[in-house]
């Protein structure tokens, strides 16, 4: 069975600065996709950034870039330039690729961040 | 465009109640799963429907059922209530691609506070 860890419970940085949260999934499979969900105080999860397991490149969203390392199963998250509204819990999460996949998502335990001004 | 919706909001029942939690997808979106989120907690898979069949399920027990109507939205139902059962119920909506793989995007709903007394 794949799993997900979070081993930070709790991040903080300063507003401007750069902060890297951490993650690493455990699985036999091959292609899968991870992914960084972020959720405020109004739970509302909202997608940040995936990652294909196939692609070599690590991904960007503007502020938002992963460092995915498949042989170590590690895909940590780096936020720069943050801001005050980054402030919010983040979720590692995993899905399968394959033909079976329902579409199941395996999430870690959350890291909270905090920004400060 | 409306997003996911979820009702109600939030909940109080008593110990060994019954509760029915609902759930409307985002447009155009066909496939319906649903999470339990533990306080300070990553979300836990219940279970997933797409026509209307229950496609996959996550280790939940069976006092745990849900159903997906016609025009996509779904129900989850929860019976005989415990403690433990206290949580915030998500619902995330996605589309199945042609081949029967689903997309990589799961759009989530605002929850649904459940309290157990």
């Amino acid at each position: 069975a794949q799993t997900v860890t979070q081993s930070q419970p709790e991040m903080s940085v300063q507003e401007a600065e750069t902060v890297t949260l951490s993650c690493t999934y455990d699985t036999s499979e091959s292609d899968y996709y991870l992914f960084w969900y972020k959720q405020p105080p109004s739970r509302q999860m909202i997608l940040v950034i995936r990652q294909e397991a196939y692609k070599q490149q690590n991904a960007t969203e503007n502020r938002f870039s992963v460092n995915f390392q498949k042989a170590a199963k590690s895909f940590s998250l780096k936020i720069s330039d943050s801001q005050l509204g980054d402030a919010a819990m983040y979720f590692c999460a995993y899905r399968t690729y394959g033909s079976s996949n329902t579409g199941k998502l395996i999430f870690g335990q959350g890291t909270t961040l905090q920004v400060k001004p | 465009d409306a997003g996911v919706t979820q009702s109600p909001t939030h909940l109080i029942k008593t110990r060994g109640q019954q509760v029915t939690l609902r759930c409307s997808p985002k447009s155009g979106h066909d496939t319906v799963s649903w999470y339990q989120q533990a306080l300070g907690q990553g979300p836990q898979f219940i279970f997933q429907y797409y026509e209307e069949e229950e496609r996959q399920r996550g280790n939940f027990p069976d006092r745990f059922s849900g159903h997906q109507f016609p025009n996509y939205s779904s129900e989850l139902n929860v019976n005989a209530l415990l403690l433990g059962d206290s949580a915030l119920y998500l619902c995330a909506s996605s589309i199945r691609t042609s081949g029967g793989k689903s997309s990589y995007e799961q759009y989530f709903g605002p929850g649904t506070r459940l309290t157990v007394t």
